[in-house]
């Protein structure tokens, strides 16, 4: 059974440039979250959609952030322009209604020059 | 103040030896409670629940102070496996998603 997808793992990028992070979360799973972890700041939640709808959005950083879920098996985290302090590692999870176990992606590693 | 807090640590320890971590968190809506491991360049994965009334898992031992907004880890006769970050984790009532402390790094040595 596939656990939450992310892609890519490693993307590295020039300040300025767009980037797209992607996840698909588990199958049958209708909460999904975005979370940011660097060494400063540990595990911060950016974002979390519930049946498709963003929920709760308060901690994007940002405007230069922005997330979509289009669809139930699919959702991006996009950075527009990237700077250097986006570097971190980005976790997508997913957990269901009835479910207090949230399931992470293997994470994208960002490195913005 | 951080919603939730742990020391960071490292916790050096020796093969065998028993090892707590504690974690205190503010939010008083606060309403489940969840220990995640996570290994170096890896993705947390959950550990254990904590339940009011404590609860055991093999060599670990969970208890929650809901009147203190404290919670612990016990860990008995460390394994070497056993070395990983160790993140305190809450979820408060009403919102789905979890809030994670900055963890505590256990290096268990040989």
């Amino acid at each position: 059974d596939a656990g939450v997808i992310q892609s890519p793992r490693h993307e590295v990028t020039e300040m300025g440039q767009e980037v797209t992070l992607r996840c698909k979360p588990i199958s049958g799973h209708n909460s999904l979250f975005w979370y940011r972890q660097t060494m400063m700041r540990g595990l911060e939640l950016l974002i979390y959609f519930n049946n498709n709808v963003p929920i709760d959005d308060s901690g994007m950083p940002e405007d230069r952030f922005s997330a979509k879920m289009p669809n139930a098996s699919f959702s991006t985290l996009k950075i527009q322009p990237s700077e250097p302090r986006d570097s971190a590692v980005y976790f997508c999870a997913s957990t269901t209604d009835r479910n207090t176990e949230a399931f992470f992606g293997q994470g994208t590693r960002l490195t913005v020059v | 103040r951080k919603e939730v807090e742990q020391d960071p640590g490292p916790f050096n320890v020796p093969e065998g030896a028993t090892v707590a971590f504690n974690c205190t968190y503010s939010n008083s809506a606060s309403q489940s409670f969840f220990w995640y491991r996570q290994d170096c360049r890896k993705e947390p994965k959950l550990l254990m629940s904590v339940y009011s009334s404590g609860n055991e898992d093999g060599r670990f031992t969970a208890q929650l102070n809901r009147a203190s907004q404290y919670i612990s880890l016990l860990i008995r006769d460390s394994k070497l496996s056993d070395s990983a970050t160790y993140l305190c984790v809450v979820r408060v009532t009403g919102r789905r998603a979890l809030t994670f402390g900055s963890g505590t790094r256990l290096q268990v040595q040989p």
